[in-house]
């Protein structure tokens, strides 16, 4: 059974700029939850994914926005990066029907410049 | 107020005493309940999750759930210094699609 998996690892941008991240779920799971955790607090919900479709979204503007893809794997993107984007960016996956279990994968540290 | 509160800490336990952290939630709708691990540098591990009042033990982790009263609790028994890492409370709240909620986790060093 594979894990949760993310890419990059690491990443620099420039304020303005565009990223895409990429996450696979762990086998067998069919939905994906995207957070952003800032240093020294807890993770923050973007958004989830469930049969390629938005399934709840936390208090992120537009800019933040994803897809999920019919293998279940997803890509979160941002648009015009800010300063504040820096952060670690979590992908996590779960079965829709068990009522919250979600597992991380490694993470995606972005860092705005 | 914070929907999911923790104290930050640290919590400082000596080897092989009992940790006690604690966690308060504002939403009574809330269904299920974890605790995360979370490593410096690293990202989060489950490692208990809890979904009925009462006690669920898993190794040296015990998960106790009040929700009359809004709180979750995790104890470490024989606490090692393996389990110094943040411990962060996470919360489920069905109404919003699986949307875990978290709290601001708590330190634990564990001192030989």
């Amino acid at each position: 059974e594979t894990g949760v998996t993310q890419s990059p690892t690491h990443l620099i941008k420039t304020r303005g700029q565009q990223v895409t991240l990429r996450c696979s779920s762990q086998s067998g799971h069919n939905t994906v939850s995207w957070y952003q955790q800032a240093l020294g607090q807890g993770p923050q919900f973007i958004f989830q994914y469930y049969r390629e479709e938005e399934n709840g979204r936390g208090n992120f503007p537009p800019r933040f926005s994803g897809l999920q893809f019919p293998n279940y794997s997803s890509e979160l993107n941002v648009n015009a990066l800010e300063l504040d984007d820096s952060a670690l960016y979590l992908c996590a996956s779960s079965l829709a029907q068990t009522g919250g279990e979600q597992y991380f994968g490694p993470g995606t540290r972005l860092t705005v410049t | 107020q914070k929907e999911v509160e923790q104290n930050s800490g640290p919590l400082s336990v000596p080897e092989g005493a009992i940790a006690s952290l604690n966690c308060t939630y504002s939403d009574r709708g809330s269904q299920s309940f974890f605790w995360y691990r979370q490593y410096s540098g690293k990202s989060p591990e489950l490692i208990m999750s809890i979904y009925s009042n009462g006690d669920k033990e898993d190794g040296r982790f015990t998960a106790q759930l009040n929700k009359a009263s809004q709180y979750v609790s995790l104890l470490i028994r024989d606490s090692q210094p393996s389990d110094s890492a943040t411990y962060l409370c996470a919360v489920n709240a069905l109404t919003a699609g699986n949307k875990l909620t978290f709290g601001g986790g708590t330190r634990v060093l564990v001192k030989p």
